[in-house]
């Protein structure tokens, strides 16, 4: 059973670019979690989405992030006109249901130049 | 809102030695309560877990024990080995019906043999 997938694993854009993270769930986990993690930070909530809704985006930038995750195919975490300071590690996480276990992916790192 | 105070590293010990990372935790109501571990290159991996008051939790040598009067859940290992070397975060999910966790800044921790 193939863990929780995660592309690319290093992502480079200029400042103005878009950035679009990809993360696959684990088979037959319907919730998926994306929680980002800043330089010397521990990670920080997200985004949390099940097929074809959002949940909770509380930790979400009100501006230039966005979450979905399809019926069919992998999450996606898009960020437009990337700035420096969103560079950082972004981990993807599933589970079967609510309660609690949360599987990671290895995480995308996005450097902003 | 909650939070987690971890121990700050980097920790270096020596192979054998007895480990302790300390982790207090702030929460409404009653959390679950984990220890993640995330390898270089690598995503978080579950390690352990309490969900009440008195659980222990305890996987691969390490243990931690949910203390509901003193907010705490300090992971300990007896005799650790140069595999452990990693990055260790304790983290908690309120039981209010919000399904995200919230992470300490995470403890480096260097074994040397």
């Amino acid at each position: 059973n193939a863990g929780v997938m995660q592309n690319p694993r290093h992502l480079v854009r200029r400042r103005g670019q878009e950035a679009r993270l990809r993360c696959s769930p684990m088979k037959g986990h319907s919730h998926v979690y994306w929680y980002r993690q800043l330089p010397e930070e521990g990670l920080k909530f997200m985004v949390y989405l099940q097929k074809e809704n959002i949940i909770d985006e509380s930790g979400m930038p009100k501006e230039r992030f966005s979450a979905e995750f399809p019926k069919e195919g992998p999450s996606i975490l898009r960020i437009q006109q990337v700035v420096r300071g969103d560079s950082a590690a972004y981990f993807c996480a599933s589970s079967a249901d609510s309660l609690y276990e949360q599987y990671f992916g290895p995480g995308t790192r996005l450097t902003v130049t | 809102g909650d939070s987690v105070t971890q121990m700050e590293g980097p920790v270096t010990l020596s192979e054998e030695a007895f480990l302790t990372i300390n982790c207090t935790y702030t929460a409404t109501g009653y959390p679950s309560l984990f220890w993640y571990v995330q390898y270089p290159g690598e995503g978080l991996q579950l390690l352990l877990k309490a969900t009440k008051a008195d659980d222990k939790g305890s996987n691969k040598g390490f243990e931690a024990t949910y203390r509901k009067e003193t907010t705490s859940f300090h992971l300990e290992k007896g005799s650790v080995q140069v595999s452990d070397s990693a990055v260790y975060f304790c983290a908690l999910i309120s039981n209010f019906g919000n399904e995200k966790l919230t992470f300490g800044t995470g403890t480096r921790l260097t074994i040397i043999p």
